[in-house]
């Protein structure tokens, strides 16, 4: 059974500093991982999708790693402001056409 | 381009009463599914409909059910409500089902709050 985990559950940074994210499952034969942004009493909003073959995906300030062996995906966060603060959910499908399983979160709070 | 709005946005209910809730995806979008989320449990998957048709199902009791219409429309809806069912229950839609080969992401509404007294 597919477990996904996230750590830490919470995060604290100032301003301007670059931090990382862990997302970890127990299953490596995934079919993809997305990465989602949760605001306090919203619903989740779609940052980053990695395809099974890829090793990474960027937008903007965010960079998504992903290693299937290991089964650990990363999200990078680059020069964080404090807009960036909520919940950042990890989310995998482990076989085509699954529900996607999600981590609990990491909710982050970037001070300023 | 609207997004996946879900309605209403708050409910306030008994135990034992029913409920029914709805959700209009992006337009084009097929594919419609509900989860509900909670502190203690996180998000779990509720079911996934595609083109009226449920696909998959979560493990969740038989009071839990859905549908889905021919405009792409869904609403799920919840019998005997226990206070155990007070939940954000969030409905997201996508372009394809997944096992097309297309990897579509979810788009998710802002959810409908469910509080159980």
């Amino acid at each position: 059974k597919q477990e996904v985990t996230q750590i830490p559950a919470a995060l604290s940074v100032p301003e301007g500093e670059n931090l990382v994210l862990n997302c970890s499952f127990t299953d490596s034969a995934i079919y993809n991982l997305q990465w989602f942004r949760q605001d306090p009493g919203k619903g989740l909003t779609s940052l980053l999708l990695i395809q099974s073959s890829q090793r990474e995906q960027t937008s903007g300030r965010l960079n998504a790693s992903l290693d299937k062996s290991s089964g650990r995906s990363t999200l990078y966060i680059a020069a964080s402001q404090p807009g960036d603060s909520a919940t950042y959910l990890c989310a995998v499908e482990s076989q085509a056409g699954t529900a996607l399983i999600f981590g609990k979160g990491t909710t982050l709070s970037v001070s300023s | 381009k609207a997004g996946v709005t879900q309605t209403p946005r708050y409910l306030i209910k008994t135990r034992g009463q029913q409920v029914t809730l709805s959700c209009s995806p992006i337009s084009g979008h097929r594919s419609v599914s509900w989860y509900q989320q909670t502190p203690g449990q996180g998000l779990q998957f509720l079911f996934e409909y595609f083109s009226e048709t449920q696909r998959n199902k979560g493990n969740f009791p038989g009071r839990f059910s859905g549908r889905q219409f021919s405009n792409s429309r869904s609403e799920m809806n919840v019998s005997t409500l226990e206070l155990g069912d007070s939940a954000l229950y969030l409905c997201a839609s996508s372009l394809e089902y997944s096992t097309t080969g297309k990897h579509s992401p979810l788009h998710f509404g802002n959810g409908t709050r469910l509080t159980v007294t």
